[in-house]
């Protein structure tokens, strides 16, 4: 069954580095969307991405944050002068409809910790 | 406004049914979907309700009911590998709102 990856896993970096995280969505689906994950709390909506552009944002998802699809087949999620309340885990999924009807594939996220 | 609510915590045992209930505020309402997360896993899709009424898949049924702006999952027959959380979530056009999650513990 297809499904989505994302690396790497496990980043580590220092506060105030870019980050990027990489992912690479089901290859027929065609809407894209990245979550955050902190510790023990509830899955948070970061950003949906359609026709090669962004299709809506959350509040969390300021200029911090950008998002691109470089060729065919990535996804990226660019995370800029990092601070600490960052470390979270990263979710990308993918859908092949807009509709709620049409599931989301999660990846199995990047931990990202931020020292 | 935007807020879901669920149970922080449901304990069962084996073989018993137990009932997740999820509460949403919302406008622009498109369906209530619902997603399990196993420890350190990621999110998967369990099934979706965008119409009054109960769907079943396997083990599994949701249920919706816009008037009340109240959904469930129900659980039966459970299994210890049902133990995980559980993510009740709404969508308004492309911004997805997940509820804060249903820690559900299975007991031998």
């Amino acid at each position: 069954e297809p499904e989505v990856t994302q690396t790497p896993s496990h980043q580590v970096t220092q506060m105030g580095q870019e980050v990027i995280l990489r992912c690479v969505p089901i290859s027929n689906h065609l809407y894209f969307y990245w979550y955050r994950q902190i510790l023990g709390q509830k899955v948070e909506f970061l950003v949906s991405f359609y026709n090669n552009e962004i299709s809506e944002k959350s509040e969390i998802f300021d200029d911090q944050f950008s998002v691109e699809r470089p060729d065919g087949s990535n996804f990226t999620l660019k995370i800029r002068s990092t601070k600490l309340e960052d470390s979270a885990m990263y979710f990308c999924a993918s859908s092949s409809g807009q509709g709620a009807l049409q599931p989301q594939h999660f990846g199995d996220g990047t931990r990202l910790s931020i020292l | 406004g935007q807020s879901l609510e669920q149970p922080s915590e449901v304990t069962a045992v084996e073989g018993a049914i137990v009932q997740i209930n999820c509460t949403y505020q919302t406008s622009g309402f498109y369906g209530l979907s619902w997603y399990q997360q196993h420890d350190g896993g990621a999110p998967t899709f369990l099934s979706y309700n965008g119409l009054d009424g109960l769907e079943e898949t396997g083990r599994f049924s949701s249920f919706l009911s816009r008037s009340d702006s109240y959904g469930y999952l129900l659980l039966q027959e459970l299994q210890m590998k049902d133990s995980a959380s559980y993510f009740c979530a709404v969508r308004y056009g492309q911004n997805f709102v997940f509820g804060p999650g249903t820690r559900l513990s299975v007991l031998p």
